[in-house]
């Protein structure tokens, strides 16, 4: 079952603020969080895992609430660098060591200056 | 550092031929992953590998073979293309064998193959 992210694009200005959803009707293990800028490879921004933790590197985080099965992606003071499609990928309870993720359909930031 | 290499970068096919995407890494990875992504869409897994000699079908293997010989190698074979296979094609691999986070280990993406079938 394919994740739902929210929302399917968003515009700020750069220094703006940005939260991107992702939302599984399924019981996850884990979320991972890539960001693709247009016509080159996915890269890794960080993974949660279920217990509900939260993560977070320079001005990026994200939230895992494992009650609502949803995870949160927050960009702060948003930089003309963060511009690109993020995309959540689930990993389901039970097959946690394949790594067999669904990912959602993406999030496109567009930041201007 | 390599990383993950695709070749060919660009391939026209026309319907009925056959070909190859070749994927290799150089990190050590025991997990390698074929994705197909459509134009604004996400990624869908086509097959995936835990090992050599060892692979499982994803969510969309219809059309598709793969091998894993070696730990470094995972091509991806395709039989009598069709139109709708027509996609950008990225090959992943993650989890170190001797890593001791087991469960938290990113996917490491190649640059890609931009693929049209014609």
């Amino acid at each position: 079952q394919q994740p739902v992210q929210s929302p399917q694009a968003v515009i700020l200005r750069e220094g703006e603020d940005a939260v991107i959803n992702c939302s599984s009707s399924k019981a996850l293990y884990s979320v991972h969080w890539y960001r693709q800028k247009h016509g080159e490879a996915p890269v890794f921004l960080m993974i949660l895992l279920k217990g509900g933790e939260q993560k977070g590197h320079d001005k990026i985080s994200a939230s895992f609430n494992e009650k609502k099965q949803q995870s949160s992606l927050y960009l702060t003071a948003s930089q003309l660098s963060y511009s690109g499609t993020y995309f959540c990928g689930t990993s389901p309870l039970g097959i946690q060591g394949a790594q067999k993720l669904v990912f959602g359909q993406g999030t496109r930031l567009t930041i201007n200056p | 550092n390599a990383g993950v290499t695709q070749t060919p970068k660009f391939r026209i096919l026309k319907i009925g031929q056959s070909m190859t995407l070749q994927c290799t890494q150089d990190m050590n990875h025991n997990y390698m992953y074929w994705y197909r992504q459509d134009p604004g869409m996400g990624l869908k897994l086509i097959y995936y590998s835990v090992g050599a000699g060892i692979t499982d079908k994803g969510e969309v293997p219809n059309g598709y073979n793969v091998s894993r010989s070696t730990t470094e190698d995972f091509p991806l074979r395709l039989e009598l293309a069709a139109p709708s296979q027509t996609s950008v094609y990225f090959c992943a691999s993650s989890y170190p064998s001797s890593g001791t986070d087991f469960f938290n280990q990113p996917q490491h993406f190649g640059d890609g193959t931009r693929l049209s079938i014609l």
